[in-house]
C-alpha cells in the first residue's frame, strides 16, 4: 500500500487565522516532505524531513512552520497567511535514505487565504 | 544549472490513437527520473521511476523509456480516463542528498472517445 492521507481536504482562513495541516503515512517511511503547488504549475519543495529531522527548509516563510511529531506524522502549521500563499498543499513520503527514492504524494490540501 | 522540460504543452487525441509524451532533461548527473500523472485538484500518482539509461517500464497501456539526454512516455490505444497531466521529474547529484525533485511544466492530456 502507498498511501499517504492529508487532512483537511480543503480549508478556507482569514490572514489573521492559525490553522494547520496534517498529512499521515503507514509504510514505515523515514522521510517526508512539503510541496506547495499554484494552479498549472509544477510542485515546488518547500521542506524535508528525515528521520524525524528537518534536513531541507527551502527558504519558506515563517508563516509557515513545520513539524514531525512522529515518523509516520508531519504537519505545517500556517499563521499570517497572505493570499498568494493560496494553493494546493502536498505532502509526500519516501523510504528515508531521500537520494534517488520514489516520492509518493497525498492527494493535498487545497487551501484559500482571504 | 539543471533543467527538465517537457513536449508538447498539451496533447489532444482520439481514443486508441498512440503517442508519445518527450522529457528532456539537462542535469549534473541523473539520480533518478520519475513520471507521475495527475488529475485537477489532486496529488500526482506514481507512475514508473527510471535510473539509467537503456531502462524501461511498462504499466498496462503505458511505457516508459530512459536515454542519456530524455525520457519518453508512450501511450498505447488510449482511453478517456488517460486524460490527466503527465510531470515528469528529475533528482540530480546536484541536488545533494536533499531528495529534491527538479519537475518538468507537465504535458495536459485530453483523450477524446
Amino acid at each position: 500500500d502507498t498511501e499517504v492521507t492529508q487532512t483537511p481536504k480543503h480549508l478556507v482562513m482569514g490572514m489573521t487565522n492559525k490553522k494547520s495541516l496534517k498529512c499521515e503515512q503507514h509504510m514505515g517511511h523515514r522521510a517526508m516532505y512539503w510541496y506547495k503547488q499554484k494552479a498549472k504549475k509544477p510542485p515546488e519543495l518547500m521542506f524535508v524531513y528525515s528521520y524525524e529531522k528537518l534536513s531541507i527548509n527551502e527558504s519558506v516563510p515563517s508563516r509557515f512552520s513545520p513539524e514531525c511529531p512522529n515518523s509516520s506524522l508531519l504537519n505545517l502549521h500556517l499563521h499570517a497567511l497572505q493570499p498568494e500563499d493560496s494553493a494546493l498543499y502536498l505532502c509526500a513520503s519516501s523510504q528515508g535514505t531521500i537520494a534517488e527514492e520514489t516520492q509518493y504524494f497525498g492527494p493535498g490540501t487545497r487551501l484559500l487565504v482571504l | 544549472e539543471d533543467q527538465v522540460t517537457q513536449s508538447p504543452e498539451a496533447l489532444r487525441l482520439q481514443e486508441g490513437e498512440s503517442s508519445s509524451l518527450n522529457c528532456s532533461y539537462t542535469v549534473s548527473g541523473l539520480r533518478g527520473l520519475f513520471w507521475y500523472r495527475q488529475d485537477p485538484g489532486k496529488g500526482p500518482e506514481f507512475l514508473f521511476t527510471l535510473y539509467s539509461a537503456g531502462e524501461e517500464k511498462e504499466k498496462e497501456r503505458l511505457k516508459a523509456t530512459l536515454t542519456k539526454k530524455e525520457s519518453f512516455l508512450h501511450i498505447t490505444a488510449p482511453k478517456p480516463e488517460d486524460s490527466a497531466t503527465y510531470l515528469c521529474a528529475v533528482q540530480a547529484q546536484g541536488s545533494g542528498n536533499t531528495g529534491k525533485l527538479i519537475f518538468g511544466q507537465g504535458t495536459t492530456l485530453q483523450v477524446k472517445p
